[in-house]
């Protein structure tokens, strides 16, 4: 089964900075996703990105949030100017028609 | 849109009883579904995948069944051990093969020695 990396796993951050979060998925799939999780809550759908666009996103989502794949590998999220709400857990993903989804083992966004 | 939901929302059981969750959707025009195990501040471990065609999927210990007509589907877990202790989380994907994945809120599983 393929695998999606991600760094960093844990991210500290003072409200109003900006972040990137990274996730390196196989080169060769189109279709990416990133997801969040607040504390205690379910797991959210944030945006899907196929063919260098994005494809879908939800009200989450919003003009502080852009991804992009700036090498044809890396598959980055940018929150322009983080909120303390914004702490959560970020999981990147991919799918595959014969596996499903597979979600990375996420990064831990503190914001303080 | 679609909405959904599991029960129970947690169980603890003695090692070794077979144990079943259970998971509804209100849309049933589904692509597929999909459980996952989550530990304490991990990401999500993929269990099974069921297609819409597909009744049912079994890997090891495990058994996911699918009524796409009714909304539901049921993981079954037999000989239960200690490191099953997880959260079990259901998730269906909606429509078509790419779109987006729609998680309960899951089920917190405590197996005690």
């Amino acid at each position: 089964e393929p695998e999606v990396t991600q760094t960093p796993s844990h991210q500290v951050t003072q409200m109003g900075q900006e972040v990137i979060l990274r996730c390196v998925p196989i080169s060769n799939h189109l279709y990416f996703y990133w997801y969040r999780q607040i504390l205690g809550q379910k797991v959210e759908f944030l945006v899907s990105f196929y063919n260098n666009e994005i494809s879908e996103k939800s009200e989450i989502f919003d003009d502080q949030f852009s991804v992009e794949r700036p090498d044809g590998s890396n598959f980055t999220l940018k929150i322009r100017s983080t909120k303390l709400e914004d702490s959560a857990m970020y999981f990147c993903a991919r799918s595959d028609r014969n596996y499903g989804y597979t979600f990375g083992s996420g990064t831990r966004l503190t914001v303080v | 849109k679609q909405e959904v939901t599991q029960i129970p929302a947690a169980l603890s059981v003695p090692e070794g009883e077979n144990l079943v969750l259970n998971c509804s959707f209100t849309d049933s025009a589904i692509y597929n579904l999909q459980w996952f195990r989550q530990d304490p501040g991990k990401g999500l471990t993929s269990l099974l995948l069921i297609q819409s065609s597909q009744r049912e999927q079994t890997s090891g210990r495990l058994n996911a069944s699918l009524d796409k007509s009714s909304g539901r589907s049921t993981l079954y877990i037999a000989a239960s051990q200690p490191g099953d202790s997880a959260t079990y989380l259901c998730a269906v994907l909606g429509g078509t093969s790419y779109g987006k994945l729609t998680f309960g809120q899951g089920t917190i599983l405590t197996v005690h020695p």
